[in-house]
């Protein structure tokens, strides 16, 4: 079936540092691929997505880039502001099942 | 315009009662879900509605879980004789279609369970 392992956090980076979130996947066919973020106190967002190998999802200053070869969707952010701080979850929508399949999120702590 | 919509947002029920947790989705979207959120089990998906398709309902945990969705549109997520194990927050989500498609979040329900 399909799966999804992120990083464990909590993650906690000075304002202005870079963020890398590592994030593998398992599934059968070409699944699209997501990053959702929860701030606290608030429903889950959409972060970024891609569709399809190679494609780069980017918003807010965040990036990631579908690499089928390595079955990877890292996230990553040049300089983190305290703004920022959250929890970051993995996920992927497979071929065969429409629902997402998160992985177990990542709290990041920015300190300024 | 109005995003997805869940109520309660709280919710503290006795072990052994019945439970029944409502999401409107965001007009037009055709598909709906329901996840949980719990500590032990992270973000789980428990049912899918899509337009007038059987629903899948291969994450339901137990038989106690049940969902509806009436006229297309608003769903009821039900649990009976609920257990402390149920205590989680319920996600529902909604988008126009399914795999790309973007799904958007309500800000859940919150159920503990005594």
């Amino acid at each position: 079936g399909n799966s999804v392992t992120q990083m464990e956090g909590p993650v906690t980076l000075s304002e202005e540092a870079f963020l890398t979130i590592n994030c593998t996947y398992t599934a059968t066919g070409y699944p699209s691929l997501f990053w959702y973020v929860q701030y606290p106190g608030e429903g889950l967002q959409l972060l970024l997505k891609a569709t399809k190998a190679d494609d780069k999802g980017s918003n807010k200053g965040f990036e990631a880039t579908y690499r089928k070869e390595t079955t990877s969707f890292h996230l990553e952010k040049g300089s983190v502001q305290v703004s920022d701080s959250a929890v970051y979850f993995c996920a992927l929508s497979g071929t065969g099942r429409r629902a997402l399949t998160f992985g177990s999120g990542t709290r990041l702590q920015v300190q300024p | 315009g109005a995003g997805v919509s869940q109520s309660p947002s709280n919710k503290v029920t006795e072990k052994g009662k019945d439970v029944e947790l409502r999401c409107d989705p965001i007009s037009g979207h055709t598909a709906l879900y329901w996840y949980r959120q719990s500590l032990g089990q992270g973000l789980e998906f428990l049912i899918y509605f899509q337009g007038n398709s059987a629903p899948d309902k291969s994450g339901l945990p137990s038989d106690r879980f049940s969902a509806e969705r009436t006229g297309g549109s608003v769903s009821t997520l039900t649990i009976q004789r609920t257990q402390q194990e149920d205590s989680a927050v319920y996600l529902c989500a909604s988008s126009f279609q399914y795999q790309t498609e973007t799904q958007y979040f309500g800000p859940g329900t919150r159920l503990l369970v005594l």
